[in-house]
Protein backbone atom coordinates (compact mmCIF):
# COMPACT_ATOMS: atom_id res chain seq x y z
CA UNK A 1 0.00 0.00 0.00
CA UNK A 2 1.70 3.70 -0.41
CA UNK A 3 2.00 5.97 2.22
CA UNK A 4 0.88 9.30 2.77
CA UNK A 5 1.81 11.15 -0.14
CA UNK A 6 2.96 14.79 -0.45
CA UNK A 7 4.64 17.23 -3.04
CA UNK A 8 7.03 18.79 -4.14
CA UNK A 9 9.65 17.35 -1.78
CA UNK A 10 11.57 20.26 -1.71
CA UNK A 11 10.56 24.06 -2.14
CA UNK A 12 12.53 27.09 -2.59
CA UNK A 13 10.86 29.98 -2.75
CA UNK A 14 11.25 34.01 -2.94
CA UNK A 15 9.69 36.05 -0.39
CA UNK A 16 6.53 37.03 -1.22
CA UNK A 17 6.02 34.08 -3.23
CA UNK A 18 3.01 31.72 -3.13
CA UNK A 19 3.16 28.01 -2.03
CA UNK A 20 1.46 25.07 -2.90
CA UNK A 21 1.69 21.69 -0.74
CA UNK A 22 -0.09 19.22 -1.59
CA UNK A 23 -0.71 15.59 0.34
CA UNK A 24 -2.77 12.31 -0.41
CA UNK A 25 -3.84 10.75 2.55
CA UNK A 26 -3.72 6.77 2.69
CA UNK A 27 -7.03 5.18 1.16
CA UNK A 28 -9.47 5.06 3.94
CA UNK A 29 -8.01 7.53 6.54
CA UNK A 30 -11.05 10.50 7.16
CA UNK A 31 -8.53 12.44 9.62
CA UNK A 32 -5.67 14.50 7.93
CA UNK A 33 -3.10 16.47 10.23
CA UNK A 34 -0.68 19.32 8.45
CA UNK A 35 2.44 19.84 10.91
CA UNK A 36 5.35 22.15 10.78
CA UNK A 37 8.98 21.17 12.08
CA UNK A 38 11.69 24.03 12.51
CA UNK A 39 14.14 23.39 14.69
CA UNK A 40 13.60 25.97 17.55
CA UNK A 41 9.73 25.29 17.70
CA UNK A 42 10.03 21.42 16.81
CA UNK A 43 6.81 19.47 15.54
CA UNK A 44 3.61 21.88 15.53
CA UNK A 45 0.04 21.02 14.32
CA UNK A 46 -1.38 23.44 12.28
CA UNK A 47 -4.58 22.22 10.89
CA UNK A 48 -6.82 18.71 11.55
CA UNK A 49 -9.45 17.63 9.07
CA UNK A 50 -11.67 15.39 9.79
CA UNK A 51 -14.34 13.61 6.92
CA UNK A 52 -13.11 16.41 4.93
CA UNK A 53 -14.02 19.32 7.39
CA UNK A 54 -11.68 21.67 9.38
CA UNK A 55 -11.88 20.60 12.64
CA UNK A 56 -9.13 22.56 14.52
CA UNK A 57 -7.16 25.57 12.83
CA UNK A 58 -5.74 27.09 15.54
CA UNK A 59 -2.28 26.59 15.11
CA UNK A 60 -2.61 27.85 11.71
CA UNK A 61 -0.15 31.01 12.42
CA UNK A 62 -2.14 33.47 10.81
CA UNK A 63 -4.07 34.48 7.65
CA UNK A 64 -1.14 33.81 5.29
CA UNK A 65 -2.03 30.42 5.51
CA UNK A 66 -4.87 28.39 4.43
CA UNK A 67 -5.80 24.92 3.97
CA UNK A 68 -8.46 22.83 1.98
CA UNK A 69 -9.66 19.39 1.49
CA UNK A 70 -11.68 19.18 -1.35
CA UNK A 71 -12.34 15.61 -1.41
CA UNK A 72 -11.14 12.06 1.01
CA UNK A 73 -8.03 12.07 -1.01
CA UNK A 74 -6.39 15.27 -1.47
CA UNK A 75 -5.25 18.28 0.57
CA UNK A 76 -3.83 21.22 0.26
CA UNK A 77 -1.30 24.12 2.52
CA UNK A 78 -1.11 27.19 0.86
CA UNK A 79 1.22 30.51 1.77
CA UNK A 80 0.52 33.72 0.65
CA UNK A 81 2.81 35.52 0.68
CA UNK A 82 5.47 33.61 1.93
CA UNK A 83 8.52 35.14 3.92
CA UNK A 84 11.58 33.84 5.13
CA UNK A 85 10.43 32.63 8.84
CA UNK A 86 7.97 30.32 7.03
CA UNK A 87 11.23 27.99 6.31
CA UNK A 88 10.72 24.14 7.72
CA UNK A 89 9.71 20.96 6.79
CA UNK A 90 5.58 20.55 6.52
CA UNK A 91 4.26 17.00 7.32
CA UNK A 92 0.91 15.85 6.37
CA UNK A 93 -0.19 12.59 8.10
CA UNK A 94 -3.26 10.92 8.37
CA UNK A 95 -5.05 8.53 10.53
CA UNK A 96 -8.64 6.22 10.80
CA UNK A 97 -10.89 8.17 13.24
CA UNK A 98 -12.48 6.22 15.98
CA UNK A 99 -10.30 5.57 18.97
CA UNK A 100 -6.77 6.27 18.77
CA UNK A 101 -5.00 4.58 15.50
CA UNK A 102 -1.45 5.53 14.21
CA UNK A 103 -1.30 8.70 12.54
CA UNK A 104 1.20 7.98 9.71
CA UNK A 105 3.23 10.89 8.41
CA UNK A 106 3.99 11.61 4.90
CA UNK A 107 7.88 12.15 3.71
CA UNK A 108 7.74 15.63 3.97
CA UNK A 109 8.48 19.18 2.11
CA UNK A 110 10.82 20.95 2.95
CA UNK A 111 10.22 24.54 2.20
CA UNK A 112 12.72 27.36 1.94
CA UNK A 113 12.02 30.54 1.66
CA UNK A 114 14.71 33.04 0.39
CA UNK B 1 6.19 25.96 30.95
CA UNK B 2 6.30 23.82 27.72
CA UNK B 3 3.44 21.60 27.28
CA UNK B 4 5.82 18.69 27.10
CA UNK B 5 9.19 18.83 27.73
CA UNK B 6 12.67 16.34 26.64
CA UNK B 7 16.15 16.36 27.70
CA UNK B 8 17.40 17.45 23.76
CA UNK B 9 20.44 15.28 24.04
CA UNK B 10 22.21 14.28 22.49
CA UNK B 11 22.45 10.54 24.20
CA UNK B 12 26.26 8.92 22.98
CA UNK B 13 26.16 5.80 23.94
CA UNK B 14 28.07 2.38 23.01
CA UNK B 15 26.65 -0.83 21.50
CA UNK B 16 24.77 -2.79 24.42
CA UNK B 17 24.29 -0.15 26.53
CA UNK B 18 21.13 0.71 28.51
CA UNK B 19 18.98 3.83 27.63
CA UNK B 20 16.71 6.32 28.95
CA UNK B 21 14.89 8.84 28.17
CA UNK B 22 12.48 10.94 30.52
CA UNK B 23 9.00 13.51 28.99
CA UNK B 24 7.24 15.48 30.95
CA UNK B 25 3.84 17.00 29.97
CA UNK B 26 2.06 19.29 31.82
CA UNK B 27 -1.82 18.63 30.98
CA UNK B 28 -2.84 16.34 33.66
CA UNK B 29 -5.95 15.05 32.36
CA UNK B 30 -3.46 13.86 29.24
CA UNK B 31 -4.81 9.59 29.05
CA UNK B 32 -2.66 7.90 26.00
CA UNK B 33 0.74 8.72 25.60
CA UNK B 34 3.18 7.88 22.56
CA UNK B 35 6.89 7.58 21.83
CA UNK B 36 7.62 8.34 17.74
CA UNK B 37 11.04 8.23 16.37
CA UNK B 38 12.47 10.38 13.79
CA UNK B 39 15.52 9.53 11.74
CA UNK B 40 17.64 12.31 10.61
CA UNK B 41 15.54 13.79 7.65
CA UNK B 42 12.87 11.59 7.74
CA UNK B 43 9.16 11.23 9.01
CA UNK B 44 8.34 10.89 12.23
CA UNK B 45 7.04 6.73 12.84
CA UNK B 46 5.32 5.38 15.92
CA UNK B 47 7.34 3.46 18.49
CA UNK B 48 5.31 2.73 21.24
CA UNK B 49 1.67 3.31 22.61
CA UNK B 50 1.53 4.18 26.19
CA UNK B 51 -1.89 3.76 28.11
CA UNK B 52 -1.64 2.39 31.35
CA UNK B 53 1.11 2.65 33.46
CA UNK B 54 3.69 1.36 30.88
CA UNK B 55 4.30 -0.95 27.55
CA UNK B 56 7.14 -3.44 26.51
CA UNK B 57 7.80 -4.41 23.16
CA UNK B 58 11.57 -6.23 22.86
CA UNK B 59 13.81 -4.08 23.92
CA UNK B 60 12.35 -1.39 24.62
CA UNK B 61 10.16 -0.32 27.78
CA UNK B 62 7.99 2.65 28.20
CA UNK B 63 6.53 3.65 31.44
CA UNK B 64 4.53 6.35 32.71
CA UNK B 65 3.74 8.13 36.07
CA UNK B 66 0.67 10.09 36.18
CA UNK B 67 1.16 11.71 39.84
CA UNK B 68 4.49 13.23 38.57
CA UNK B 69 3.64 13.70 35.06
CA UNK B 70 6.55 11.52 33.71
CA UNK B 71 6.82 9.28 30.57
CA UNK B 72 9.98 7.49 30.28
CA UNK B 73 11.29 5.47 27.43
CA UNK B 74 13.44 2.43 27.83
CA UNK B 75 16.38 1.13 25.56
CA UNK B 76 18.03 -1.71 26.67
CA UNK B 77 21.40 -3.70 24.75
CA UNK B 78 21.37 -0.52 22.17
CA UNK B 79 21.72 -0.86 18.20
CA UNK B 80 23.90 1.41 15.82
CA UNK B 81 20.23 1.88 14.05
CA UNK B 82 18.83 2.91 17.32
CA UNK B 83 20.27 5.95 16.74
CA UNK B 84 17.72 8.84 16.22
CA UNK B 85 15.37 11.12 17.75
CA UNK B 86 12.66 10.15 19.97
CA UNK B 87 9.59 12.37 20.19
CA UNK B 88 7.21 11.91 22.80
CA UNK B 89 3.87 12.78 22.56
CA UNK B 90 0.34 13.02 24.89
CA UNK B 91 -2.94 13.06 23.01
CA UNK B 92 -3.61 16.88 24.16
CA UNK B 93 -7.14 18.19 24.95
CA UNK B 94 -9.81 18.71 22.13
CA UNK B 95 -12.02 16.02 21.73
CA UNK B 96 -9.66 14.24 19.18
CA UNK B 97 -6.60 12.56 18.27
CA UNK B 98 -4.42 15.32 18.48
CA UNK B 99 -0.49 14.78 19.63
CA UNK B 100 0.72 17.43 21.44
CA UNK B 101 4.75 16.47 20.37
CA UNK B 102 7.57 17.41 22.69
CA UNK B 103 11.30 18.90 21.02
CA UNK B 104 13.06 15.25 20.75
CA UNK B 105 16.00 13.84 22.47
CA UNK B 106 18.58 12.52 19.98
CA UNK B 107 20.28 9.34 20.75
CA UNK B 108 23.44 8.39 19.21
CA UNK B 109 25.05 4.90 19.58
CA UNK B 110 28.09 4.21 18.30
CA UNK B 111 30.10 0.92 17.80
Amino acid sequence: DAGVIQSPRHEVTEMGQEVTLRCKPISGHNSLFWYRQTMMRGLELLIYFNNNVPIDDSGMPEDRFSAKMPNASFSTLKIQPSEPRDSAVYFCASQTSGGYNEQFFGPGTRLTVL
Amino acid sequence: RKEVEQDPGPFNVPEGATVAFNCTYSNSASQSFFWYRQDCRKEPKLLMSVYSSGNEDGRFTAQLNRASQYISLLIRDSKLSDSATYLCAPLGPGGYNKLIFGAGTRLAVHP
